[in-house]
């Protein structure tokens, strides 16, 4: 029963490179978010995916950032040329298939420095 | 007492006592609310939910309220524990998807 799982934990960066975020969902779950937190601040919603489909990006910045949430694999959030304001914390969350609401169940997170 | 900081909201409580964090959400169309626990450099954990065609639930040592006149939501903890000690956030959705956080209350536990 291994719970979201995200890597790495903590991923550090210079300027200009590239991040790539990755999370597995809980086993049978289809649905994945994303999410961001600066340091004392509220999750602030990204990207909402299901199986080889965006269903919601609307928090997503347009440029730099993309996500995906293919067949097979985990969730890949990928920040293209990092700048220092994207340091943050990025959590991903899962939810089962189902009609209507569900919890999300949180990944532990994954720390991005850059310097 | 309670003091709003730089970001976050402070809530302080002593051992034992009830503690009730408070929360204001935006849509009123939302139909589902969630209390997650954040501790520090870890990701948030489910506490307790509600749909919107109730107006309380009770968990263990927990209890939701919701009141959908004036869009409020409340956490109440019982006999609060130095383990409580962490950050509260409610999130509202409409269907399941728009999930929107609050801005979080820290809840400090004094000895």
């Amino acid at each position: 029963n291994a719970g979201v799982m995200q890597n790495p934990r903590h991923l550090v960066r210079r300027r200009g490179q590239e991040a790539r975020l990755r999370c597995s969902p809980m086993k049978g779950h289809s649905h994945v978010y994303w999410y961001r937190q600066l340091p004392e601040e509220g999750l602030k919603f990204m990207v909402y995916l299901q199986k080889e489909n965006i269903i919601d990006e609307s928090g997503m910045p347009k440029e730099r950032f993309s996500a995906e949430f293919p067949k097979e694999g985990p969730s890949i959030l990928r920040i293209q040329q990092v700048v220092r304001g994207d340091s943050a914390a990025y959590f991903c969350a899962s939810s089962p298939p189902s009609l209507g609401t569900d919890t999300q169940y949180f990944g532990p997170g994954t720390r991005l420095t850059v310097l | 007492g309670e003091s709003v900081g730089l970001h976050l909201p402070t809530l302080s409580v002593q051992e034992g006592d009830n503690s009730i964090i408070n929360c204001a959400y935006s849509n009123s169309a939302s139909d589902y609310f969630i209390w997650y626990k954040q501790e520090s450099g870890k990701g948030p954990q489910f506490i307790i939910d509600i749909r919107s065609n109730m107006d309380k639930r009770q968990g263990q040592r927990v209890t939701v309220l919701l009141n959908k006149t004036v869009k409020h939501l409340s956490l109440q903890i019982a006999a609060t524990q130095p383990g409580d000690s962490a950050v509260y956030f409610c999130a509202e959705t409409t269907y399941g998807q728009n999930f929107v956080f609050g801005p979080g209350t820290r809840l400090s536990v004094l000895p």
